[in-house]
């Protein structure tokens, strides 16, 4: 059975760093790309970051670029979200999704029970 | 950036009720479309993938069709367990982006 779970989410002040984990199981994770993709409160989905399988490829969202970091360890099955320079929109649920297909036919087939982050002084 | 808007914002149905949910690109993006379902509190959940295909364990009453710019999803006869917000999400060009949502509710 196919697992995510994230973990590291808490309260944080303003420009406070917090790094995010998401351990997989169930499933070769070496073969997968990974995501992260956010919910603040009340409104919708909005991706942040993803990495291919060999960390090769790696994209940011405009919102987040400059101050997130994404990054995974596949001996560990676990993909990480290094968050620095936090803002109180960055305040959110985080969600990491794995990423089947390949080139542009990618779905996010699972998707882990998510983390909140809250940034407020 | 390829902006998704869904149509309409929230919709009161009943039991049984046949509903269509709209998704429009900003630009064409073939068949590069996908369709999540999400209940309060819960992660989202895969329904339809290029824009047509069934997700695995889904279903058949969920269908999806469209190419290009505009698409939707079809529930043919709602089930009590398919209240919920629904998500279009293009995959078509980075950063992948999703439409706002539309919350189903019962009528």
């Amino acid at each position: 059975e196919v697992q995510l779970v994230e973990s590291g989410g808490g309260l944080v002040k303003p420009g406070g760093s917090l790094r995010l984990s998401c351990a997989a199981s169930g499933f070769t994770f070496s073969s997968y790309g990974m995501n992260w993709v956010r919910q603040a409160p009340g409104k919708g989905l909005e991706w942040v970051s993803s990495i291919s399988s060999s960390s090769s490829y790696i994209y940011y969202a405009d919102s987040v670029k400059g101050r997130f970091t994404i990054s995974r360890d596949n001996a560990k099955n676990s993909v990480y979200l290094q968050m620095s320079s936090l803002r109180a929109e960055d305040t959110a649920v985080y969600y990491c999704a794995r990423e089947y297909g390949s080139g542009t036919y990618y779905k996010f087939d699972y998707w882990g029970q998510g983390t909140l982050v809250s940034v407020s002084s | 950036d390829i902006q998704m808007t869904q149509s309409p914002s929230s919709l009161s149905a009943s039991i049984g009720d046949r509903v269509t949910i709209t998704c429009r690109a900003s630009q064409s993006i073939s068949n590069y479309l996908n369709w999540y379902q999400q209940k309060p509190g819960k992660a989202p959940r895969l329904l339809i993938y290029a824009a047509s295909s069934l997700q695995s364990g889904v279903p058949s009453r969920f269908s999806g069709s469209g190419s290009g710019t505009d698409f939707t999803l079809t529930i043919s006869s709602l089930q009590p367990e398919d209240f919920a917000t629904y998500y279009c999400q293009q995959s078509y060009s980075t950063p992948c982006s999703f439409g706002q949502g539309t919350e189903l509710e019962i009528k």
